[in-house]
């Protein structure tokens, strides 16, 4: 069984500070996907990243993709109340089936 | 574009009923759309893949006889959950998939249905 573990679960910072939540298996993946939730909506979806290393930039977010594709990193520079929500990576083994990280829940506080 | 919708956005069942939950594509064909559900604070988890044509593919653990999967349309997807039990109260969120040729591999969520089980 695949398993995506997200570390930090929870996050709670001030307004401005920076920080990085990631998403680690032991497994290979073909694609990985980033996504953020607001309670009671579906997941929105950041960015995909396919390439080992790669590196996307999205304003004040950045994401990596690991070498070995088993791993990726989402940092935030200068948090805002408005990043505030749940963030999951979601992995596809090849499958084109995404099997979903156990989740990070930010806080920014004004 | 890409835009995913449901129905309904919330449903209050008494138990032992079953209930539908639709999922649609609004603007482009998926021949694959995926089922999953979230408990509060919890992650989701894949219940299963729908194929349009053809039988669903449950995951692991997933009741099929429970949770009855009907891909009729390219732009439609139906979830229904039979003799519902409080235990199912969820989040139930559905994503579909644009086939190859229509711009990628990626999914396209809808906005949930939060079903309670009374």
């Amino acid at each position: 069984t695949q398993l995506l573990e997200q570390s930090p679960q929870f996050l709670s910072i001030q307004e401005g500070e920076n920080l990085t939540v990631y998403c680690n298996s032991s497994s290979v993946f073909s694609s990985l996907q980033w996504y953020r939730q607001e309670p009671g909506e579906g997941p929105v979806l950041l960015v995909t990243v396919v390439t080992g290393g790669e590196v996307k930039k999205l304003k004040r977010l950045t994401f990596q993709f690991g070498d070995a594709r088993k791993d990726s990193s989402l940092h935030i520079t200068a948090a805002q109340p408005g990043d505030t929500g749940l963030y999951l990576c979601a992995g596809d083994s090849g499958t084109y089936k995404y099997i979903f990280g156990t989740g990070t829940r930010l806080k920014v506080l004004a | 574009g890409a835009v995913v919708s449901q129905h309904p956005s919330w449903v209050i069942c008494k138990s032992g009923t079953s209930v539908k939950i639709e999922c649609r594509s609004l603007d482009f064909q998926a021949t694959t759309m995926f089922w999953y559900r979230q408990f509060p604070k919890q992650s989701l988890m894949l219940m299963a893949t729908s194929n349009e044509g053809s039988k669903a593919t449950y995951e692991q653990g997933v009741e099929k006889d429970k949770f009855l999967i009907n891909h009729a349309s390219l732009t439609l997807s139906t979830l229904t959950v039979t003799s519902a039990h409080p235990e199912d109260s969820s989040f139930y969120i559905c994503s579909a998939r644009a086939p190859p040729g229509q711009g990628s591999y990626e999914q396209y969520f809808g906005p949930g249905t939060r079903l309670t089980v009374t």
